[in-house]
C-alpha cells in the first residue's frame, strides 16, 4: 500500500502567516489524486481539496493543494484563528486509499 | 445537505463482533455517483479506511481488513451498516460513517460524527 509521511509533526504559526505543509507519497502517483482535510477537536475531518487544487464547498481561496509524483504541499496563505487544526492527506491513486498521519497547525 | 449519523454499541468484548448502522439523510443513498465508506480514526489519530459499498450492494474492502468485514446496505431505510468481526484491543477506535465522491475521484466529503468503540472485557 502506499504510505504517506506528512512533515512536520506540528507548525508553529501566528494569524496572518502563511503555512506550508508537506505530505510524500511512497510511491509516484498517476496524477495528483491526493485530497486534503481539516479535523479540529472534537470534530470529524472535513474534506478540503482535492485532486491538482479543487476546493470542497465552501472552503475559502486562501487553501491551494499543488504537487506531482510523490511530493505534494497544502498551502495556506494568510492563516485566521480557524484554521488552527490538524491537518491529513489522503492519496486516492492505489486502493487501498490511505491517509498520512497529520500535521498540526498550532498558535504560536 | 447530506447528514449521517452512526449507531452501535460504544464497548465490545474481545472476539465478538461489532455491529454499526449508518443512517443517511438530506440525500437518498441511492444517488449515483456515490459510495458509502467506513473509516475509524485511532487513538494515536492516524485513519485508516475499512471499506465501501454502492447500493447496488458491491463492496470494496481494505485487504488488511477484508477476512473480518461485511458491509451492507439497506436502502430501503436509507442506512448502510458495518459489521467486524472477532475484535481485539487493536481495533479500539472511533468509527465513522462517509459519503465517497467516486466520479473521477475518491474523496470522502460527508463524515457522520463518529462513534468511539472500545474493545475491552
Amino acid at each position: 500500500e502506499i504510505v504517506l509521511t506528512q512533515s512536520p509533526g506540528t507548525l508553529s504559526l501566528s494569524p496572518g502567516e502563511r503555512a506550508t505543509l508537506s505530505c510524500r507519497a511512497s510511491q509516484s502517483l498517476t496524477n495528483t489524486y491526493i485530497a486534503w482535510y481539516q479535523q479540529k477537536p472534537g470534530q470529524s475531518p472535513r474534506l478540503l481539496i482535492y485532486g491538482e487544487s479543487s476546493r470542497a464547498t465552501g472552503i475559502p481561496d486562501r487553501f491551494s493543494g499543488s504537487g506531482s509524483g510523490t511530493d505534494f504541499t497544502l498551502t495556506i496563505t494568510r492563516l485566521e484563528p480557524e484554521d488552527f487544526a490538524v491537518y491529513y492527506c489522503q492519496q486516492y491513486d492505489t486502493s487501498p486509499w490511505t491517509f498520512g498521519q497529520g500535521t498540526k497547525v498550532e498558535i504560536k | 445537505q447530506v447528514q449521517l449519523q452512526e449507531s452501535g454499541p460504544g464497548l465490545v468484548k474481545p472476539s465478538q463482533t461489532l455491529s454499526l448502522t449508518c443512517s443517511v439523510s438530506g440525500g437518498y443513498i441511492t444517488t449515483g455517483g456515490y459510495y458509502w465508506s467506513w473509516i475509524r480514526q485511532y487513538p494515536g489519530k492516524g485513519l485508516e479506511w475499512i471499506g465501501h459499498i454502492y447500493y447496488s450492494g458491491s463492496t470494496f474492502y481494505n485487504p488488511s481488513l477484508e477476512s473480518r468485514v461485511t458491509i451492507s446496505v439497506d436502502t430501503s431505510q436509507n442506512q448502510f451498516s458495518l459489521n467486524l468481526t472477532s475484535m481485539t484491543a487493536a481495533d479500539t477506535a472511533i468509527y465513522y460513517c462517509t459519503r465517497v465522491r467516486v466520479r473521477r475521484v475518491i474523496i470522502f466529503d460527508y463524515w457522520g460524527q463518529g462513534t468511539p468503540v472500545t474493545v475491552s472485557s
